[in-house]
């Protein structure tokens, strides 16, 4: 089964540090872009950064760039967001997604991981 | 960045009924590169549609997804007790990746 396991939420203080881990598990994740995407409660979906297969690659929002980190850990099939100078409003769940490509075909976010709550506060 | 606008906000229907669900993009996106999710209650999002109009794996086919350029709609022919939910559309034609801010469709 193919599957995504997110960990490393909590509760961190304004200014804190924090590193979620997305474990996979089903497919050979180091042929895949992976992505994380963030929804504040009782919002919507956000797009916050991905990385490529070889980790080469990474982009991110601008509402975290400078501040978020996105990384990947091929031989342990995890992908990884470290998190600094956090703040209220990065209090959300963060989901992580895998990327679905067929050639140059876009096919979405699928699966997603059943996410881990971010709550910034002092 | 394109910003994706959904409407309506909210759509009130009963079991059976079909359900009409639209989003606007800011700029023209490439029907490639459209999809739609569905959200349950305390669930990761779910893929159902990819390419604007393609149902992903498992997908029923009373699901569809349609349109071009800026104008995208999802259609539920008749809604399932399980249908009640929100769901978003994306784009990812144009960096960065974005999605429209959800349509509930709840029990009328």
């Amino acid at each position: 089964e193919v599957q995504l396991v997110e960990s490393g939420g909590g509760l961190v203080q304004p200014g804190g540090s924090l590193r979620l881990s997305c474990a996979a598990s089903g497919f050979t994740f180091s042929s895949y872009w992976m992505h994380w995407v963030r929804q504040a409660p009782g919002k919507g979906l956000v797009w916050v950064s991905r990385i490529n297969s070889d980790g080469s690659s990474t982009s991110y929002a601008d509402s975290v760039k400078g501040r978020f980190t996105i990384s990947r850990d091929n031989a342990k099939n995890t992908l990884y967001l470290q998190m600094n100078s956090l703040r209220a409003e990065d209090t959300a769940v963060y989901y992580c997604a895998r990327l679905l490509v067929r050639g140059v075909m876009f096919e979405g976010f699928d699966p997603w991981g059943q996410g881990t709550l971010v709550t910034v506060s002092s | 960045e394109i910003v994706l606008t959904q409407s309506p906000g909210t759509l009130s229907l009963s079991p059976g009924e079909r359900a009409t669900l639209s989003c606007r993009a800011s700029q023209s996106v490439s029907s490639s590169y459209l999809a739609w999710y569905q959200q349950k209650p305390g669930q990761a999002p779910r893929l159902l549609i990819y390419g604007a109009s393609s149902r992903a794996t498992g997908i029923p086919d009373r699901f569809s997804g349609s349109g071009s350029g800026t104008d995208f709609t999802l259609t539920i022919s008749r809604l399932e007790p399980e249908d009640f939910a929100v769901y978003y559309c994306q784009q990812y034609g144009s960096s960065p990746c974005t999605f429209g801010q959800g349509t509930k469709v709840e029990i009328k």
